[in-house]
């Protein structure tokens, strides 16, 4: 069974451009959540998509914007990429009462 | 505003002994913590979930403990085994599924 699979492992963009990034979560889970976490620290909460609808959002610009599908694979876009966006960004698809399935992330490196 | 923390300091400790990984959070109400390992360049591994009802929970060689009086929660891994070296993280969720707040980590080496 795969579990959260993300596209691509790893990124180079330069400032200014605009990326996406991809999620299928894993088989059965139907809400998935994006994390940017930056080098040392903890993964930082973006959003939460459930039936093709943003559910919870961060504190994070509308620079980030994302979209759910309806076979509940996602993606997250960043537009104006600042160099301060580099970091590893993880998709997590969960069922209530349990823990998330994490991916492996993007890296991305914007220069 | 909503602060968690964790052990600050790496974690060193022989193989065989019991690791004791420490989680404090202020400001904050949540129904849920969970504890996650993270190795190097790869996601976070879901280990435990407790409930705010719940004081202990056990799986395997791991044991999480939550005080919701304190606001802290120990996570410890007896019988330690150089494999268990990662990073692991404490997050907490109001709301099962919800959006999850993480601390920073505390990386943890088990020397043989």
């Amino acid at each position: 069974d795969a579990g959260v699979t993300q596209s691509p492992t790893h990124l180079i963009k330069t400032r200014g451009q605009q990326v996406t990034l991809r999620c299928s979560p894993k088989s059965g889970h139907d809400t998935v959540s994006w994390y940017q976490q930056a080098l040392g620290q903890g993964p930082q909460f973006i959003f939460q998509y459930y039936e093709e609808e943003e559910r919870q959002r961060g504190n994070f610009p509308d620079r980030f914007s994302g979209h759910q599908f309806p076979n509940y694979s996602s993606e997250l876009n960043v537009n104006a990429l600042l160099l301060g966006d580099s970091a590893l960004y993880l998709c997590a698809s969960s069922v209530e009462g349990y823990g998330y399935t994490f991916g492996s992330g993007t890296r991305l490196t914007v220069v | 505003s909503q602060k968690i923390e964790q052990n600050s300091e790496a974690l060193n400790i022989q193989e065989g002994k019991t690791a004791t990984l420490t989680c404090n959070y202020t400001n904050y109400s949540p129904a849920y913590l969970q504890w996650y390992r993270q190795d190097p360049g790869r996601g976070p591994v879901f280990l435990l979930l407790i409930r705010e009802n719940e004081k202990e929970k056990r799986k395997e060689r791991l044991k999480v403990t939550f005080d919701t009086t304190l606001k802290q929660s120990l996570f410890h891994i007896t019988a330690s085994q150089p494999a268990d070296s990662a990073t692991y993280l404490c997050a907490l969720d109001r709301q099962s599924g919800g959006k999850l707040i993480f601390g920073q980590g505390t990386e943890l080496s088990v020397k043989p």
